[in-house]
């Protein structure tokens, strides 16, 4: 079974360009989150989706990012305009209901992004 | 503020010896705890968990020992293996179901020949 599927891998952009990442959840996950990990930091939770509704986006900085899961499968995270501060890996995960042990928060390899 | 702690940034142990990795969590309200494994440009990888209902949960070499009245939760390896030589996330969760989970900084264990 496929876990889950980020794209791209890296992405390199100029300070105030839009930028945007894509998750595939595993299939069946109702539950899906993005983190953002900084440098020498542990992943902070950026938002999380139950199906296709934010549950909760209460660390989302909403004066330059958005998020979407349409239809309650895959999802994007766009950044714009992107500022050099937000340079850090952004992590998609995807959980079941219950969200527990080896078959729940299961994350995907990340896209690391790098504002210059 | 800092609610899940991870004070040794690196741990160094020998082939075949036990590694213990600590965290530290101050929000009595979480419930479940969890240790990721991350290697270079991979994500996170599930290791082990443990409810608030207990206080030790082993798994293979992986046991998780959780101690509530001190907040402390502690990850013991043994024996140690080449292959553990990762970065090593605490994360907590408040509340049953699938609510986010917050981690701490991570420890970078190496296991030396």
């Amino acid at each position: 079974e496929a876990g889950v599927v980020q794209s791209p891998r890296y992405k390199i952009i100029e300070k105030k360009q839009p930028v945007a990442f894509w998750c595939n959840p595993i299939s069946g996950h109702n539950t899906l989150y993005w983190y953002r990990q900084n440098l020498g930091q542990g992943p902070e939770l950026l938002i999380r989706y139950e199906n296709e509704e934010a549950v909760d986006d209460s660390q989302l900085p909403k004066d330059r990012f958005s998020a979407e899961r349409l239809k309650g499968v895959d999802s994007t995270l766009k950044i714009q305009p992107a500022e050099l501060g937000d340079s850090a890996v952004y992590l998609c995960a995807s959980s079941t209901r219950t969200g527990g042990g080896r078959y729940g928060y299961t994350f995907g390899s990340g896209t690391r992004l790098t504002v210059v | 503020d800092q609610q899940v702690k991870q004070n040794s940034p690196s741990l160094s142990v020998q082939e075949g010896r036990i590694s213990i990795l600590n965290c530290d969590y101050t929000n009595s309200m979480f419930d479940y705890f969890l240790w990721y494994k991350k290697y270079p440009a991979e994500g996170p990888t599930f290791l082990i968990s443990i409810s608030s209902i207990k206080d030790k949960n082993e798994d293979g070499r992986f046991t998780v020992f959780l101690n509530k009245s001190a907040k402390h939760l502690s990850l013991h390896i043994v024996p140690s293996q080449p292959g553990d030589s990762a970065v090593y996330f605490c994360a907590a969760r408040v509340g049953g179901g699938a609510d986010g989970l917050t981690f701490g900084k991570g420890t970078h264990l190496i296991i030396q020949p």
